[in-house]
């Protein structure tokens, strides 16, 4: 069964660099079925579409974030990884990260870390 | 550009039926999308992939009772039986090239 795990730190500054690791279990990051993705939620609102990224790298990321978004692939550790520079209050979220059928749907999620920025 | 529209709310009582609704930005109709269910304070949760031409493919361990259909740019998600456990947010999701897009979500009460 596959699952999910985010993790990283819960508090960043701002202006510092935000980073979070998702561990792949119960699949192989490598298998080249699917994109593994980031989503993040703000407390109280929707979801909000990061960036994606195959197991050979090639990642494609949200044109709102673009610039301060790197997303890479570890598949010895079968992990996906998540660094969002120059963060502000305004990146305070849940964040999740998330399998999608090869440019298509995302069909399983973890089950999502609070990353809160503050001084 | 890819959008995704959807009412903010809607209501029905425990044991009815409800109708959501995701609509396609214009030039986009043919677009199959994905529907996903967010519990009060849980992550989201897949239900379905749903192509335009109604047919749809569940998650694993989604009830019947989850159902899925289309009309033009409209995709939308049927509930039949609302249970207490069914009150939820509610999230389309559709892609295209380079990017991912969500909808607004749907805050779904069961009265």
């Amino acid at each position: 069964q596959l699952q999910l795990q985010e993790s990283g730190p819960g508090l960043v500054k701002p202006s510092e660099t935000l980073s979070l690791t998702c561990t792949v279990s119960g699949d192989s990051i490598n298998s080249g079925r699917y994109y593994w993705d980031w989503i993040r939620q703000p407390p109280g609102k929707g979801l909000e579409w990061i960036g994606s990224i195959y197991y050979t790298g090639g990642p494609y990321y949200s044109p709102s974030l673009k610039g301060r978004v790197t997303m890479s692939v570890d598949t010895s550790k079968n992990q996906f990884s998540l660094r969002l520079s120059s963060v502000t209050a305004a990146d305070t979220a849940f964040y999740y990260c998330a399998r999608q059928m090869s440019v298509a749907e995302i069909d399983s999620w973890g089950q999502g870390t609070l990353v809160t920025v503050s001084s | 550009q890819l959008i995704l529209t959807q009412s903010p709310s809607a209501s029905a009582s425990l044991g009815a039926s409800v109708r959501l609704t995701c609509t396609l930005s214009s030039g986009h109709s043919s677009y199959a999308i994905a529907w996903h269910q967010q519990r009060p304070d849980k992550g989201p949760r897949y239900l379905m992939k749903l192509h335009n031409d109604g047919s749809h493919t569940k998650g694993v361990g989604i009830p019947d009772r989850f159902s899925g259909s289309s009309s033009g740019a409209e995709r939308f998600l049927t509930i039949s039986s609302l249970q207490s456990e069914d009150e939820a947010d509610y999230y389309c999701q559709t892609w295209g090239t380079d990017i991912q897009v969500f909808g607004g979500g749907t805050k779904l009460t069961v009265l």
